[in-house]
């Protein structure tokens, strides 16, 4: 129950191209869902984050969608760059614990 | 300096050295975190300090064993280590203990033979 289920493994986008990353989960105390962003080499770093009671939220080229009900939620990154090339990890957390449950993570290769 | 350092980077040791990785935070925080990450698995907790005093211990072997003199560092001393122990260890540190927003450090890359 406190695990966080993560797809695909990994993602092959073209430049411009929506980048779409899925993850569930099934604890349904958790209360704060954040994506991190982590290049080769360095830590990850909180990329966007969401909290159940909105079911979007967008900064910039990149979205979160959530789907209370069904336990889901997405990360979209639109006009995909080779830039964004890196893993990205999506996590849940209950705020009242201390421990912050990451998904598997995705490698994402975006090519000109 | 500036967010959370590791060193070392890189370190290789054989299973009957004794080793300590140090992580550093200049962000004033108060919590700081050791998480292993294997490949392929995802990113797990091992330990959390809070106001110097370790808070959380998630069944991690006693062949590791941290140490936090102070708010702004943190040391994770390993030894006897197994293979199976080589991993990325990050540290990471946040506002406060339950403050959502964690800062990760870039690893200290652990190989052991």
């Amino acid at each position: 129950q406190q695990q966080v289920k993560q797809s695909p493994q990994s993602l092959i986008v073209q430049k411009g191209g929506i980048s779409i990353i899925n993850c569930a989960y099934e604890n349904t105390a958790f209360d704060y869902f954040p994506w991190y962003q982590q290049f080769p080499g360095k830590g990850p770093a909180l990329l966007i984050a969401i909290r159940p009671d909105v079911s979007e939220k967008k900064e910039g080229r990149f979205t979160i969608s959530f789907n209370k009900s069904a336990k889901q939620f997405s990360l979209h990154i639109m006009d995909s760059q080779p830039g964004d090339s890196a893993t990205y990890f999506c996590a849940a957390r209950e705020t009242s614990y201390d421990k912050v449950i990451f998904g598997p993570g995705t490698s994402l290769s975006v090519i000109p | 300096e500036t967010g959370v350092t590791q060193t070392p980077r890189h370190l290789v040791m054989g299973m009957t050295n004794k080793k300590s990785l140090k992580c550093e935070q200049h962000l004033g925080h108060n919590a700081m975190y050791w998480y292993k990450q294997s490949a392929k698995k995802p990113l797990e907790l091992m330990f959390v300090y809070s106001l110097e005093e370790r808070v959380e211990n998630n069944s991690v072997p006693s062949r590791f064993s941290p140490e936090c003199p102070n708010s702004s560092h943190l040391f994770l001393h390993l030894h006897t280590l197994q293979p199976e122990d080589s991993a990325l260890y990050l540290c990471a540190s946040s506002q406060e203990r339950y403050f959502n927003e964690q800062f990760f450090g870039p690893g200290t890359r652990l190989t052991v033979l």
